[in-house]
């Protein structure tokens, strides 16, 4: 079945650094989202792709979806603590009617 | 403008037991979406409903079920819990079926002992 993997699955950066990190799969998707989740919250939605190739920002942050429609980017620029969260890829199966999710990019800042 | 609201936002139950998790969508939305998502791993889909009808089902037991209501809120129910059921319970609204940007609430925390 249809799968997203992400990486890394943590990254440790220091408050002001560039992060970067990826989301691929096996399938072609036809819709890429980003989401956040804090502690105990449910996720938030950060950036939704739909064309190959496309470039969105959304504040520090960009995402792109990849030519290939098989992988996608989310980069965030000049970090703050209250970046420190889980990212999720999620995207549309074949039968549209639900989201598969990657495991999660856990990002921590070093203090 | 309100977001998605679950109820309750925790729960203990033990084993044998039913539950259920009640979510109100984002006024305009008709489709609701619920998903389990257990610690370290990012959620897995349960169910979807559009005017009340289920549009979709995701690879759970016969015990999960869920409905929606005229006023597109939902219930989903867990019948004969297992210690394994224990996780974070989201409920997602998006304005129709298919729509695949969809938004969440806090989720329900579900402990079966």
């Amino acid at each position: 079945g249809q799968q997203l993997n992400q990486s890394p699955q943590s990254m440790f950066i220091q408050e002001g650094e560039d992060v970067s990190m990826n989301c691929t799969s096996s399938s072609i998707f036809n819709t890429w989202l980003w989401y956040k989740q804090d502690p105990g919250e449910g996720p938030v939605l950060l950036i939704a792709l739909y064309k190959a190739g496309e470039l969105t920002s959304n504040g520090r942050l960009t995402a792109q979806f990849g030519i290939t429609r098989k992988d996608s980017f989310l980069n965030i620029s000049a970090s703050i603590p209250s970046d420190v969260g889980i990212y999720f890829c999620a995207g549309p199966t074949d039968s549209n009617y639900q989201l598969i999710w990657g495991a999660g990019t856990k990002l921590i800042i070093k203090p | 403008d309100a977001g998605v609201t679950q109820s309750p936002t925790h729960l203990i139950k033990t084993r044998g037991q039913h539950v259920t998790l009640r979510c109100s969508p984002i006024s305009g939305h008709k489709s609701v979406s619920w998903y389990q998502q257990v610690l370290g791993q990012g959620p897995q889909f349960i169910f979807q409903y559009y005017e009340k009808e289920e549009r979709g089902r995701g690879n759970f037991p016969d015990r999960f079920s869920a409905r929606q209501f005229p006023n597109y809120s939902s219930e989903l129910n867990v019948n004969a819990l297992l210690l394994g059921d224990s996780a974070l319970y989201l409920c997602a609204s998006s304005f129709f079926s298919g729509d695949n940007e969809q938004f969440f609430g806090p989720g329900t925390r579900l402990t079966v002992l």
